[in-house]
């Protein structure tokens, strides 16, 4: 299994362009969700699935959109970039959210610069 | 909402010796899980430990092993016979029992090895 992947790497934008960032699993997992992380913030949920065609909101949504058209991917829409959403961006994705198989398994990360 | 502190940004250790991250919640629900997670300088977010809440005794994983305190929403980390591969960034997090739950991280300790 490759586990979560994530696309691209690193990716620099400039300020009101847009983009998707990629994310995908292979591990039949049907809760997928976003984050972000800064510098003495921690990880913050942006949206979360719980499966093919539900969507959610975290705790910081505003500047994206998800859409979960398959088990298997779950891209972040980023619709006019702004120098806040400079950040390190990570998707991760877990069998379940109760009992057993709800510990989360991240992807490798994506750094996005925004000017 | 759900919060978890950290209140430790950074720590060191010397090889060989023992070392306790903290971690607090604060949360009404009575069932839930409790994670640590490492972040090492590659970004890789990697499962250290799990703790469901309504188990009284207290998870391990070869050199590592929690101490739950439920009443005192209390949950620490302890890494015996630190190696150098330990450096890295942890992240205590939480997550209510139940369907499509969200993951609540804390702002993270950087633990340091010191040969």
């Amino acid at each position: 299994n490759a586990g979560v992947t994530q696309t691209p790497k690193f990716q620099v934008l400039k300020t009101g362009q847009s983009m998707t960032l990629q994310c995908a699993q292979d591990m039949n997992h049907e809760y997928m969700s976003w984050y972000r992380q800064d510098p003495g913030m921690g990880l913050r949920l942006i949206h979360y699935s719980v499966g093919a065609g539900i969507t959610d909101q975290g705790e910081v949504p505003n500047g994206y959109n998800v859409s979960r058209s398959t088990t298997e991917d779950f891209p972040l829409r980023l619709l006019s970039a702004a120098p806040s959403q400079t950040s390190v961006y990570f998707c991760a994705s877990s069998y379940s959210t109760s009992g057993t198989g709800n510990e989360q398994f991240f992807g490798p990360g994506t750094r996005l610069t925004v000017l | 909402a759900q919060t978890v502190t950290q209140s430790q940004p950074e720590m060191s250790v010397q090889e060989a010796e023992t070392v306790t991250l903290s971690c607090t919640y604060d949360t009404s629900e009575s069932n839930y899980y409790l994670f640590w997670y490492k972040q090492p300088p590659s970004r890789q977010m990697i499962l250290v430990i799990r703790q469901e809440a309504y188990k009284q005794q207290n998870a391990t994983e070869n050199r590592f092993s929690v101490n739950f305190q439920k009443a005192a929403k209390s949950f620490s980390l302890k890494i015996s016979d630190s190696q150098l591969g330990d450096t890295a960034m942890y992240f205590c997090a939480f997550m209510k029992w139940g369907p499509g739950n969200q993951f609540y991280f804390g702002t993270g300790t950087s633990l340091t090895v010191i040969p």
